[in-house]
C-alpha cells in the first residue's frame, strides 16, 4: 500500500533559522517518484520538486534542499535561512497509478 | 496565462441543497482531479478524469458527482447525500493520468460552508 507520513504537524522557527521537514513513505513499487508541494495561506498548492527513485543525489535550489534516502524511505526538505514568506503548509506526495497520495502536511510558521 | 480557475472562492449552502463547484483549465491537460482538504487530514481524492467523458471514483466519492463533457472543464457537484460537506475543495490537472512523473497543477480552491 502507498502511504506518506509527515509526523511534524506544526513547526515554528525564528527568521533566519534552518528548518527540516520530514517525509517518510511506504511503497511496493520498485520505481517511483516523490513530490513536495507548498500551500501558502492563499490555498493554492505550488509544485516545488519531483525526484525519481533512481536518483539519490541531494538536490539544492537556492535556500531549499532535499535529501532522499531509499534506505530509510525518507525524502526530507530543508529550508536554509528561513524567511517569513516561507510560512505555509508543506506536503510530500507519492503518486501511484492514477492517484497522488499526500501526507497530512507540515504547517511551518516563520516568526520575524 | 495558463492555469486553473475555480469559482467561487467561498460558497455557502443550506443543508439539504446540492451545489456545483466550477473548475476550468487552459493548460490542455488530459487529466483532471478533485480533492477535499480538511484540517489535519491532507488531501483526499474525490474523483478524477483521464479523458473527456470518462471519470473514476477516488477514495471518498460518496455524496459527490462529476461530469467531463469538455476537456477544459470538470465541475464537481456536492449533493445532499454528502454528510459533512464543509471543507476546502481543490481542483488539479496533469498532462496525463497514470504517469507518475507528471506533476499536478492546482487551482486556488473553493471553501464550502454548509449552514
Amino acid at each position: 500500500a502507498q502511504k506518506v507520513t509527515q509526523a511534524q504537524t506544526e513547526i515554528s522557527v525564528v527568521e533566519k533559522e534552518d528548518v527540516t521537514l520530514d517525509c517518510v513513505y511506504e511503497t511496493r513499487d520498485t520505481t517511483y517518484y516523490l513530490f513536495w508541494y507548498k500551500q501558502p495561506p492563499s490555498g493554492e498548492l505550488v509544485f516545488l520538486i519531483r525526484r525519481n527513485s533512481f536518483d539519490e543525489q541531494n538536490e539544492i535550489s537556492g535556500r531549499y534542499s532535499w535529501n532522499f534516502q531509499k534506505s530509510t524511505s525518507s525524502f526530507n526538505f530543508t529550508i536554509t535561512a528561513s524567511q517569513v514568506v516561507d510560512s505555509a503548509v508543506y506536503f510530500c506526495a507519492l503518486p501511484t497509478g492514477n492517484q497522488f497520495y499526500f501526507g497530512t502536511g507540515t504547517s511551518l510558521t516563520v516568526i520575524p | 496565462d495558463g492555469g486553473i480557475t475555480q469559482s467561487p472562492k467561498y460558497l455557502f449552502r443550506k443543508e439539504g441543497q446540492n451545489v456545483t463547484l466550477s473548475c476550468e483549465q487552459n493548460l490542455n491537460h488530459d487529466a483532471m482531479y478533485w480533492y477535499r482538504q480538511d484540517p489535519g487530514q491532507g488531501l483526499r481524492l474525490i474523483y478524477y478524469s483521464q479523458i473527456v467523458n470518462d471519470f473514476q471514483k477516488g477514495d471518498i466519492a460518496e455524496g459527490y458527482s462529476v461530469s467531463r463533457e469538455k476537456k477544459e472543464s470538470f465541475p464537481l457537484t456536492v449533493t445532499s447525500a454528502q454528510k459533512n460537506p464543509t471543507a476546502f475543495y481543490l481542483c488539479a490537472s496533469s498532462k496525463t493520468a497514470g504517469a507518475a512523473y507528471n506533476e499536478q497543477f492546482f487551482g486556488p480552491g473553493t471553501r464550502l460552508t454548509v449552514l
